[in-house]
């Protein structure tokens, strides 16, 4: 598949715990997002990775954290989980770091917090 | 701020009807605006951009500057148009921060 990868697809954990979701952008692409789909807030931008670099943040809590690796694929890491990050959280990826550039959606990880 | 309104969760209609998803933004500055559409168990997809001013699977949308509008249309619905349809804008300069409506779920009916 060279689309957005995301791993895990279905993640069910504990609140306080702390998790890891991975994504690999299509190859060639150079910027990852992350995106949260939550049935009460929709669908929000995170954060943005452009070539290893963080490049645009938006209502990221503080618990959560994200990188882009050398070889672009990025992790999203939450950490003192709460019920209310049970969500769907989506990866895109695009060639450029701008709006011009069309960004392509993984499948997403549906992460229950219990 | 910047904000995306789609004020209806569910838009019903039959098929061969005609369509219109409605979008209003908020922005202060010029804005790029999109559609994505989200099918059944498929991911989510670029439709259509405004810069680009194509009709894409019969759907148009045009940027309305003095109503803060960018109302998603299409003249005759078909059934394989039932699908999600989220309305977005970028204002944030030279990065790809995307701000999402809340969704419109089309449902066309045969």
């Amino acid at each position: 598949d060279s689309g957005v990868t995301q791993t895990p697809k279905h993640l069910i954990t504990a609140t306080g715990q702390r998790v890891t979701l991975r994504c690999s952008p299509r190859s060639g692409d150079l910027s990852v997002y992350w995106y949260q789909q939550s049935l009460d807030q929709g669908l929000q931008f995170l954060i943005q990775y452009y070539n290893g670099e963080e490049r645009a943040k938006g209502n990221i809590l503080e618990r959560f954290s994200a990188q882009q690796f050398p070889d672009l694929h990025s992790e999203l890491n939450l950490s003192s989980l709460e019920l209310g990050d049970s969500a769907l959280y989506f990866c895109a990826s695009s060639l450029g770091q701008s709006a011009a550039y069309e960004q392509y959606f993984g499948p997403g990880t549906r992460l229950t917090v219990t | 701020a910047q904000r995306v309104t789609q004020p209806e969760k569910l838009l019903s209609v039959f098929k061969g009807a005609p369509v219109e998803l409605k979008c209003n933004y908020s922005y202060s500055g010029s804005p790029e605006l999109f559609w994505y559409v989200q099918y059944s168990r498929q991911r989510l997809q670029l439709l259509l951009r405004h810069i680009s001013r194509e009709s894409i699977k019969g759907f148009t949308a045009d940027l309305n500057k003095g109503e803060t509008s960018f109302h998603l249309k299409k003249p005759f619905a078909q059934e394989e148009d039932s699908a999600m349809y989220y309305c977005a804008l970028s204002g944030s300069g030279n990065t790809g921060k995307l701000i999402f409506g809340q969704g419109t779920t089309l449902q066309v009916k045969p």
